[in-house]
């Protein structure tokens, strides 16, 4: 079955700096992964996508992650933090190949972002 | 592209009353639509998955006379929550899915409905 674990459940950065926010999966398939952003109180949206294809992944706002299959991990990262950063954060496997299958959430990691 | 609506975005409603959620995409059909709840500080647990003109498929532990899912056109699903009670309280949101072999099968969601029960 698949799963997917955030290693942290709250992060949090100074502005300018470094974001990483942890995320390990597993997969019996060829997984399908991506991190989706989530503002209080609004729906989600997707920042990324790992379908098999190049493994370091760029997304929008300046996010990318690189997906890892001997590390079981698809970690997301952003050079320099922005305060609009700050939200919760979610990394998901989709349970089978491709994007046919249904998503499969992690806990989610809030990131706060300090002035 | 790829626009999922949600109507409403927040209800308040009596114990024992039924509300019921739109869910709509807006600008692509839609052969799946996920509900998704998710309760404060947490994470999304997918609800059911509903087929335009078949019946939805519950997930374990989801009452499905409780949570009513119509899936009548491709563009739009509802969520109708029976016989309210203030546990049913939550934010619930919805995804399709577009045709495969259109855009790929990936899921947009909606921005949800926070939905009080009193």
């Amino acid at each position: 079955a698949q799963s997917v674990t955030q290693l942290d459940s709250h992060v949090s950065v100074s502005e300018g700096t470094p974001v990483l926010l942890r995320c390990n999966y597993s997969s019996s398939y060829s997984p399908s992964l991506f991190w989706y952003v989530q503002h209080p109180n609004k729906g989600l949206q997707l920042l990324l996508k790992y379908t098999s294809a190049a493994t370091l992944v760029k997304g929008i706002n300046g996010f990318e992650a690189e997906f890892k299959k001997s590390e079981t991990s698809f970690h997301l990262t952003k050079p320099s933090a922005h305060m609009s950063d700050a939200a919760e954060y979610f990394c998901v496997v989709s349970d089978y190949g491709g994007s046919q299958g249904n998503l499969i959430f992690g806990k989610g990691t809030k990131l706060s972002v300090k002035p | 592209g790829a626009v999922v609506s949600q109507h409403p975005s927040r209800v308040i409603c009596k114990s024992g009353t039924s509300v019921k959620i739109e869910c709509r995409s807006l600008d692509f059909q839609a052969t799946t639509m996920f509900w998704y709840r998710q309760f404060p500080k947490q994470s999304l647990m997918l609800m059911a998955t509903s087929n335009e003109g078949s019946k939805a498929t519950y997930e374990q532990g989801v009452e499905k006379d409780k949570f009513l899912i119509n899936h009548a056109s491709l563009t739009l699903s509802t969520l109708t929550v029976t016989s309210a009670h203030p546990e049913d309280s939550s934010f619930y949101i919805c995804s399709a899915r577009v045709l495969a072999g259109v855009v790929g099968g990936e899921q947009y969601f909606g921005p949800g409905t926070r939905l009080t029960v009193t």
